[in-house]
């Protein structure tokens, strides 16, 4: 089973910021926090990742809770285009890579 | 530019013919998965492997095989093929160990009839 929970799906406004949560509360000390996102008919994209500070990059930034047990991603300023599934999860060197059906993410112009 | 690529992306068969869907990356990663994703579900991990001669079941791996003969390839084989095996087939890869960035190809979509 996935290590994460996430709501089914948010909404949005257009050019707005959004904050998608995820919670992990039997994260490990060696799990990384990878984000994903699946556009429609698309394969999964990466978005970002981070082991325990937060993390930019062009795409997105994520916000680690101190205790790691949960995490934001935050999409600055959201268009159209970010329309899409996103998925947290927990991958360290041991275990198999496991998605959860992620949080569907409707962006409303 | 470096990519992952499967065919074929469409294939329609009938039930209890094999069939096998390619799994082809230039990027010389060691860490290949094939995932499965039903209408409105999530991605389910069928196999992996994190190298040559290297492979490992994932959690839905009953009906499938992979086998990993060279670094760019993992084919994934349904030696018979069935109706619940109608499905989106994602292949990805990795260069670090199950922490890597992920790269996923654009799917092979599968009916079994």
């Amino acid at each position: 089973d996935a290590k994460t929970t996430q709501p089914n799906s948010m909404e949005s406004n257009e050019e707005e910021p959004v904050h998608l949560p995820c919670n992990h509360s039997t994260i490990s000390g060696t799990d990384y926090i990878h984000w994903y996102r699946q556009l429609p008919s698309q394969g999964p994209e990466y978005v970002i990742h981070g082991l325990t500070s937060n993390v930019n990059n062009r795409m997105a930034s994520l916000a680690i809770a101190e205790d790691r047990k949960s995490s934001t991603l935050i999409l600055h300023r959201a268009t159209l285009r970010d329309a899409a599934v996103y998925y947290c999860i927990l991958l360290n060197r041991d275990d198999k890579i496991i998605f959860g059906k992620g949080t569907r993410l409707h962006i409303l112009p | 530019d470096a990519e992952i690529t499967q065919s074929p992306r469409h294939k329609i068969t009938e039930t209890g013919r094999q069939v096998t869907l390619a799994c082809h990356q230039t990027w010389n990663h060691n860490n290949m998965f094939w995932y499965r994703q039903d209408l409105g579900h999530g991605l389910r991990l069928i196999h992996y492997s994190y190298g040559v001669q290297d492979t490992n079941k994932g959690e839905v791996s009953d009906g499938y095989s992979v086998s990993r003969s060279n670094t760019e390839d993992l084919p994934l084989t349904l030696e018979s093929a069935a109706s619940s095996q109608t499905s989106v087939y994602f292949c990805a890869s990795s260069d670090i160990r199950n922490t890597g960035e992920l790269f996923f190809g654009e799917g092979s979509r599968l009916t079994v009839l």
